[in-house]
């Protein structure tokens, strides 16, 4: 049973699309998150929504457009997509509250490619 | 088998006190070892970054890495209660592949 899963795993699209990434998360989280890995390898946080609300909107592009149906889902929206753009997509999730709230459990990633 | 196993914890220690974390992996392609921390109710954020085998310090962590054995670990010492986090492991593949651990939380008691 895949805890968090985000597709599709692989994306390569031309510049000027627009397009989407799905996650979902099965763990009853209230809070889920999407990263961006860049070519450093390091992981920086886009945004963060806790129970259907965004938390944390770092300094991105509005090109992106986070959308949460429920808080089962938050799918990433990426329009007039750019080479720059080109990166590997983190989807996660935590829970609020209790003993392991700390925990963040991350999808296997999206792998976009700008062409 | 996963690609990367990471001491599940919880781990609870007094302040004070030097805290060990562990990861093991599989896969001789990862290069680049870092450690995340994560507080509650926010995304990990970057602690340490690590490419070659050796130990490398920043303040009270140090991030020790041993290719040979595949072993990684990240060390705190005088631990303080504003420690108190989940701690993930990630490794990564000169491809590009990520791998992350399912983390260790800990908890510095005052």
């Amino acid at each position: 049973d895949t805890a968090v899963s985000q597709t599709p795993k692989y994306l390569v699209t031309q510049m000027g699309n627009d397009k989407s990434i799905k996650c979902e998360q099965n763990l009853g989280h209230d809070t889920m998150y999407w990263y961006k890995q860049d070519s450093k390898k390091f992981l920086k946080i886009m945004f963060s929504y806790n129970n259907k609300e965004l938390i944390i909107n770092e300094t991105v592009p509005n090109r992106f457009s986070p959308k949460s149906p429920d808080k089962a889902h938050l799918n990433l929206h990426i329009n007039s997509l750019e080479l720059g753009d080109s990166a590997v997509y983190f989807c996660a999730s935590s829970q609020e509250e209790g003993p392991r709230d700390t925990e963040a459990f991350f999808g296997q990633g999206t792998r976009l490619t700008v062409v | 088998q996963k690609e990367v196993e990471q001491d599940p914890g919880p781990l609870s220690v007094p302040e004070g006190a030097i805290v060990s974390l562990n990861c093991t992996y599989s896969n001789s392609a990862f290069q680049y070892f870092m450690w995340y921390r994560q507080y509650s109710r926010k995304g990990p954020e970057l602690l340490m970054y690590t490419y070659s085998s050796g130990n490398k310090e920043d303040g009270r962590f140090t991030a020790q890495v041993d290719k040979s054995s595949k072993y990684i670990s990240l060390f705190i010492r005088d631990s303080q209660p504003s420690d108190s986090a989940t701690y993930l492991c990630a490794m990564i593949t000169n491809a590009g592949k990520s791998t992350f651990g399912d983390g260790t939380t800990l908890t510095v008691k005052p």
